[in-house]
């Protein structure tokens, strides 16, 4: 099964429009951290934000917020206003297992092309 | 500036070719980490290490063996390299369960 699932394998969106990126996970594990990654068609991963399972306000890092729901198991990016440099691909993981011997789990992707 | 390096961009090999890929890092970090990236399939974890000499296999380990001799280095290996072991490797390093450092990756190719 799927542990992180992003539905949207790819997405448009105008120039100065926010949109949102889907993500679901599954995991039992009550400590758990979400993480989004943009990796432009240059390949290099960009680490973006990043939410734990304990944190109890979303997280945010300039244009970028997270939107964490966690009875439904969902971890959102939004990004505001967005940019031509925005066109990218972003990947959703989750880091889980015992603390020390983490793994991070990848969905994946959706990539997202701003229009001018 | 931290700073993950990959020995190689781009590979080719011939099947059933030994191959290593070499993956360092300069930030002390615990934890490293072997990905396979694939149009479609995401990022997939190969193997990862969380100390010397420790190794845990990740989601895909079959064909492949890794090295962790030193705390900078991490080593994936195709033993019998095959052509479905074309695709993108990505290698990361991370600091006790924080954000990932990655590579900028190596292409192989195997005919």
């Amino acid at each position: 099964a799927q542990k992180i699932t992003q539905t949207q394998p790819g997405m448009f969106v105008q120039e100065k429009e926010a949109v949102t990126l889907d993500c679901t996970y599954d995991t039992s594990d009550p400590s758990y951290g979400l993480f989004w990654y943009k990796q432009p068609s240059s390949g290099e991963m960009i680490f973006l934000i990043y939410q734990g399972s304990y944190d109890q306000q979303n997280a945010t890092e300039g244009r970028y917020s997270l939107n964490f729901q966690k009875a439904r198991k969902s971890a959102n990016l939004v990004i505001s206003a967005s940019q031509l440099g925005d066109s990218a691909m972003y990947f959703c993981a989750m880091r889980e297992g015992p603390k020390g011997t983490y793994k991070y789990i990848f969905g994946t992707g959706t990539r997202l092309k701003v229009l001018a | 500036d931290v700073k993950v390096t990959q020995s190689s961009r781009y590979l080719v090999k011939r099947t059933g070719e030994k191959v290593f890929l070499e993956c360092v890092q300069d930030m002390d970090h615990e934890n490293m980490f072997w990905y396979r990236q694939d149009p479609g399939l995401g990022l997939r974890l190969i193997y990862f290490s969380y100390d010397v000499k420790m190794k845990e296999k990740g989601d895909i380990p079959e064909g492949y063996s890794v090295s962790r001799e030193k705390k900078e280095r991490f080593s994936l290996i195709l033993e019998s390299a095959s052509t479905n072991q074309t695709s993108m490797y990505l290698c990361a390093s991370s600091l006790r369960g924080k954000e990932q450092y990655f590579g900028p990756g190596t292409r192989l190719t195997v005919t």
